[in-house]
């Protein structure tokens, strides 16, 4: 079975400031881990995902995220945020087996303030 | 760039009627898929379809759920007499491969209100 906790609901930062966007995972196998934003009346747009290949991985916006397995975290960062980062960000776990489905975490809000 | 598409963004209905939601995946994409988010909720499996079958489906998919590809684009999924428990957000996404290393691509949700 697999799971995905965010950390936080909300997360509140100033533009210019770094963000940190926490997740912890559990999976039975080999998991693949995503991050998808929702910007309001838009679809799940991916930033970035891991799949057993490097442990840090870049993705869209100057987003990053770094696996790490005896932590079992994913957590999502970035150095310096922007306005337009504000939105809703779910971390997602895939098993690598099968037609295995995608598990949600329930999201974190990213508020950015001038 | 292609995007997954849905239609109507908003449904209202009375609980007991049956609701049609629709989705048109990214062209060249094999498999498709539901998700769906009740408020304040996280976002849920509902099933999955690929070669005109059902490959999977969550325990939330039951007998009054079902999923058709009745074209080369579209993709649908009916509820046959809704609930009030129905209202939610539902995602559509599809995928070029099934397996843990294919993005699927998500559409802008359907609004689905129950009264």
């Amino acid at each position: 079975a697999q799971s995905v906790t965010q950390l936080d609901s909300h997360v509140s930062v100033s533009e210019g400031t770094p963000v940190l966007l926490r997740c912890n995972y559990s999976s039975s196998y080999s998991p693949s881990l995503f991050w998808y934003v929702q910007h309001p009346n838009k679809g799940l747009q991916l930033l970035l995902k891991y799949t057993s290949a490097a442990t840090l991985v870049k993705g869209i916006n100057g987003f990053e995220a770094e696996f790490k397995k005896s932590e079992t975290s994913f957590h999502l960062t970035k150095p310096s945020a922007h306005m337009s980062d504000a939105a809703e960000y779910f971390c997602v776990v895939r098993e690598n087996s099968g037609y295995s489905t995608l598990t949600f975490g329930k999201g974190t809000m990213l508020l950015v303030s001038p | 760039e292609p995007e997954v598409t849905q239609t109507p963004s908003h449904q209202v209905t009375q609980m007991g009627q049956e609701v049609i939601l629709r989705c048109v995946p990214i062209s060249n994409h094999l498999y498709f898929y539901w998700y769906r988010q009740i408020l304040g909720q996280k976002v849920e499996f509902l099933v999955s379809f690929y070669n005109n079958e059902i490959s999977e489906k969550s325990e939330i998919f039951d007998d009054q759920f079902s999923v058709e590809r009745p074209d080369g684009s579209n993709f649908t999924l009916k509820i046959r007499s809704t609930k009030l428990e129905d209202s939610a957000m539902y995602f559509c996404a599809s995928s070029e491969a099934g397996g843990g290393y294919n993005e699927q691509f998500f559409g802008p949700g359907t609004r689905l209100t129950v009264l």
